[in-house]
Formats: structure tokens, C-alpha cells, sequence
């Protein structure tokens, strides 16, 4: 089945420990997301990359890392620097880059929890 | 980046009851985009908007772009309950402006029915 999947549903972290979240998709989409949402919030752009070799900051951006070496890969690495990683994080792809007319669909999600 | 108004926040109403919410902003949008969140999973797309004046319907859902363009409202008729989940709307502003991604979330209206 075509899809974005996610892994792990469910990961702990240790304070100063940095943890990778997976997102792999099948559906030939140029344009990768990842979103942060907490509790009684929407949702809030890490990063996103428009095409391979390439991505660019969002909103939340601070204590997150990324990579685009493969079309459809893009895992995001939450580093010890966040200093408030527990949240529910979510990948989404489109066909071309949201401003360019595309509609997003999402994975579904991973829970981040710190102890 | 900056968030829609959605409301209600939350609605309790009974099974078959038929719901109504919306997003409002100050700004204008070139598309509208209903979510539907199911506990612990990632947002599923239920209906795009991408004209001022566009009424679209899916099953018992249907939703509106305002003639304003800063506003769009989803409709349930005849509720049931797998209807119970969150709905979010997100809003596109095209090439000029928005978040980095183009996209602004409500908060979500969290939808529970009684039997």
C-alpha cells in the first residue's frame, strides 16, 4: 500500500540523549514535512525540503536536525539541545512544495517522550 | 507562524445531532483544507478547498470556501460515532506569505458524541 510510515509509534528519550525519528514514503512526492503538535495546539513546521540534498527551517526549527539524502527519506533527529522534545511529531509529503498548489498528507505520527 | 481561529474548541452533542465549525482569519487564503484527527494518529485529509465560493461535499461532510476568502466552515450531517475525533483547518496563502511551508493550522475543534 502507498503511504507514509513512521517509526517508531512510541520512543523515550533520556535528558541529553539525541533520538531519530524515521518517515519513509512510497508516493513519489518531492516535498517532505515534519510538524510538532502538543497537546490542545495545532500543528507547528520543524522543517521541511522541497527535493533531495535540500530542506529548509520552519517555525520550530531550534534543537532539530534533518537530512534529505534520499527521495523518500527524511528522518528528523531531536537533538539535547530541544529543551522540551515531548510532543507528538508528525511527517507529511505532497507531490511538489506546498506553496505550489499541492495538498500535504501525513504519516501517523510518532509520541516522544522524555524521562 | 500565525494561527486560524477555529471554534468551536469542543462540541458534545448527541449521536445523529448534525455539527457545524469553522475558521476565520484576517488574512486571505487561496485554499482551505479540512483534517480529521483520530486519537494517537496522524491527520487524514477530508475535503481541499481552492475557489472563493466553493461548496464541496464528501459522504455527510461538507464544507465551504467563504466569498470573503478568510473564512471556511466543515459540516457533519446525521452524526454516528466514528464521527468522534479532532478537525483541524488549514489555510494556504499561496507564494506571498503564511508559514514556511505556506500553511496555517486552527487549533482544532475536538468532536465527542454521546450515544
Amino acid at each position: 500500500d502507498g503511504g507514509i510510515t513512521q517509526s517508531p509509534k512510541y520512543l523515550f528519550r533520556k535528558e541529553g540523549q539525541n533520538v531519530t525519528l524515521s518517515c519513509e514514503q512510497n508516493l513519489n512526492h518531492d516535498a517532505m514535512y515534519w510538524y510538532r503538535q502538543d497537546p490542545g495546539q495545532g500543528l507547528r513546521l520543524i522543517y521541511y525540503s522541497q527535493i533531495v540534498n535540500d530542506f529548509q527551517k520552519g517555525d520550530i526549527a531550534e534543537g532539530y536536525s534533518v537530512s534529505r539524502e534520499k527521495k523518500e527519506s527524511f528522518p528528523l533527529t531531536v537533538t539535547s539541545a530541544q529543551k522540551n522534545p515531548t510532543a507528538f511529531y508528525l511527517c507529511a509529503s505532497s507531490t511538489g512544495g506546498v506553496l505550489s498548489g499541492n495538498t500535504i498528507y501525513f504519516g501517523e505520527g510518532s509520541w516522544l517522550t522524555v524521562v | 507562524g500565525q494561527q486560524l481561529n477555529q471554534s468551536p474548541q469542543s462540541m458534545f452533542i448527541q449521536e445523529g445531532e448534525d455539527v457545524s465549525m469553522n475558521c476565520t482569519s484576517s488574512s486571505i487564503f487561496n485554499t482551505w483544507l479540512w483534517y480529521k484527527q483520530d486519537p494517537g494518529e496522524g491527520p487524514v485529509l477530508l475535503i481541499a478547498l481552492y475557489k472563493a465560493g466553493e461548496l464541496t461535499s464528501n459522504g455527510r461532510l461538507t464544507a465551504q470556501f467563504g466569498i470573503t476568502r478568510k473564512d471556511s466552515f466543515l459540516n457533519i450531517s446525521a452524526s454516528i460515532p466514528s464521527d468522534v475525533g479532532i478537525y483541524f483547518c488549514a489555510g494556504r496563502r499561496g507564494y506571498s506569505g503564511g508559514g514556511a511551508d505556506g500553511l496555517t493550522f486552527g487549533k482544532g475543534t475536538h468532536l465527542i458524541i454521546q450515544p
